[in-house]
């Protein structure tokens, strides 16, 4: 079945450094979107990649689809103590309307 | 900024019982969703709901849920004779998905515990 797969499953890093987290899905995709959820909390969008688009920015975020090998990778630049949270990549597939979500990143920004 | 609501916060019921999750959708979006998440589990899809009918369920959602739209503004989850294993958060989403827009946009969550 279809699924993001997240790695690593935890990283923590300082304040300022930049922080990478990759996605990995099964099957063909219409568009992949990355959500953060602070713990107990709802869900944010971040940023939405469709298939036909290899790379991504909002802000510090940058995001990247490669469809060749079915995987993205969120880059959040400069990163700040309220980044700490955990990341999730979630894919549609074509026709289809509901998220699947992979297990997540949890961040920890060090100040 | 229009935001997604749900209410209650926390609803604590005994097994057996039914209880009614509660969300306001972004006004002008179309599409509605639910999804839960069981305690360090990922996110998982219940059901999406277009145009005052199911568009789309999960395995998950068999006879024991029921969605409704009873008003214009409302979007609710019914869960019949609840579970243990139906402790978990519950989060509404709403998308306007029109002009490929696909992003979902989720409220804060109803953390149900079943005793």
């Amino acid at each position: 079945s279809q699924q993001g797969e997240e790695d690593p499953q935890a990283l923590s890093i300082q304040e300022g450094e930049n922080a990478t987290m990759n996605c990995s899905y099964k099957t063909s995709i219409n568009n992949l979107q990355w959500y953060r959820q602070n713990s107990g909390r709802g869900l944010v969008h971040l940023i939405l990649i469709r298939s036909n688009e290899r790379e991504k920015h909002s802000g510090r975020l940058r995001v990247t689809l490669d469809t060749s090998k079915k995987s993205s990778s969120l880059l959040i630049t400069a990163s700040r103590a309220a980044d700490t949270a955990s990341y999730f990549c979630a894919t549609v597939r074509q026709g289809a309307q509901k998220l699947v979500f992979g297990q997540g990143t949890r961040l920890t920004i060090n100040p | 900024e229009p935001e997604v609501t749900q209410t209650p916060s926390h609803q604590v019921t005994q097994m057996g019982q039914e209880v009614i999750l509660r969300c306001v959708p972004i006004s002008n979006h179309l599409y509605f969703y639910w999804y839960r998440q069981i305690l360090g589990q990922k996110v998982e899809f219940l059901v999406s709901f277009y145009n005052n009918e199911i568009s789309e369920k999960s395995e998950i959602f068999d006879d024991q849920f029921s969605v409704e739209r009873p008003d214009g503004s409302n979007f609710t989850l019914k869960i019949r004779s609840t579970k243990l294993e139906d402790s978990a958060m519950y989060f509404c989403a709403s998308s306007p998905r029109t002009g490929g827009s696909y992003e979902q946009y989720f409220g804060p969550g109803t953390r149900l515990t079943v005793t």
